[in-house]
């Protein structure tokens, strides 16, 4: 159980264009999400943290315009890196928790690597 | 604020020795304490956990106890295989429920044969 899955998990893209990454919790309602990114050979940094139906906070130094965060569902967040720029290039990745079971747990999606051209 | 340290990588061991990755963290109240890990090409997988302190998480052979007392919680197998190879990441979160995960930078385990 407490599988997420993220889509795509790979994506190219040329400069200027934006991107959705699409976060699901497979078999559990996740209240809460979190993306991360990752840079190589570094840990994780939190971008964001969403609720189910309410607004994403943003960590300090993240810029909310340009990653749009949407939790409509309790089974559906969605990252898109607005007029993406090479150095947003990275490895995104998304975490789900849940109300109910194990509540102090997140659980991981398999990861979304961004390349812009 | 909350804060975790690792020892540095990589560490490179021959098969079925012995690990220690040393985890310490900073924070306030009483965080549960976690360790991922993620094997090449893949996302992180929760490994083990611990919620109170003198809890011991344990799973596949790797366990960490909660020590208050010197605010760890060092990860330890007795015999490692090369399947272990991996980077493995020591978090926290500072409540009970799903929140802000504080994770440290990673350790990459080699091992060879």
């Amino acid at each position: 159980g407490a599988v997420v899955s993220q889509h795509p998990s790979r994506v190219i893209c040329k400069s200027g264009t934006s991107v959705k990454i699409e976060c699901r919790s497979l078999d559990f309602q996740a209240t809460t999400m979190f993306w991360y990114r990752q840079f190589p050979k570094q840990s994780l940094m939190l971008m964001a943290t969403s609720n189910e139906g309410s607004k994403a906070t943003y960590e300090q130094g993240v810029e909310k315009d340009k990653f749009l965060i949407n939790h409509a569902s309790l089974t559906l967040s969605t990252l898109t890196v607005t007029s993406a720029h090479p150095e947003d290039s990275s490895f995104y990745i998304c975490s789900a928790g849940t109300a109910s079971g194990d509540t102090d747990t997140q659980y991981f999606g398999p990861g979304t690597r961004l390349t812009v051209l | 604020g909350n804060s975790v340290t690792q020892m540095e990588g990589p560490v490179t061991l021959s098969e079925e020795a012995f690990l220690t990755i040393n985890c310490t963290y900073t924070a306030t109240g009483y965080p549960s304490l976690f360790w991922y890990v993620q094997y090449p090409g893949e996302g992180l997988q929760l490994l083990l956990k611990a919620t109170k302190a003198d809890d011991k998480g344990s799973n596949k052979g790797f366990e960490a106890t909660y020590r208050k007392e010197t605010t760890s919680f060092h990860l330890e197998k007795g015999s490692v295989q090369v399947s272990d190879s991996a980077v493995y990441f020591c978090a926290l979160s500072d409540t009970g429920t799903a929140s802000k995960l504080t994770f440290g930078t990673g350790t990459r385990l080699q091992v060879t044969l």
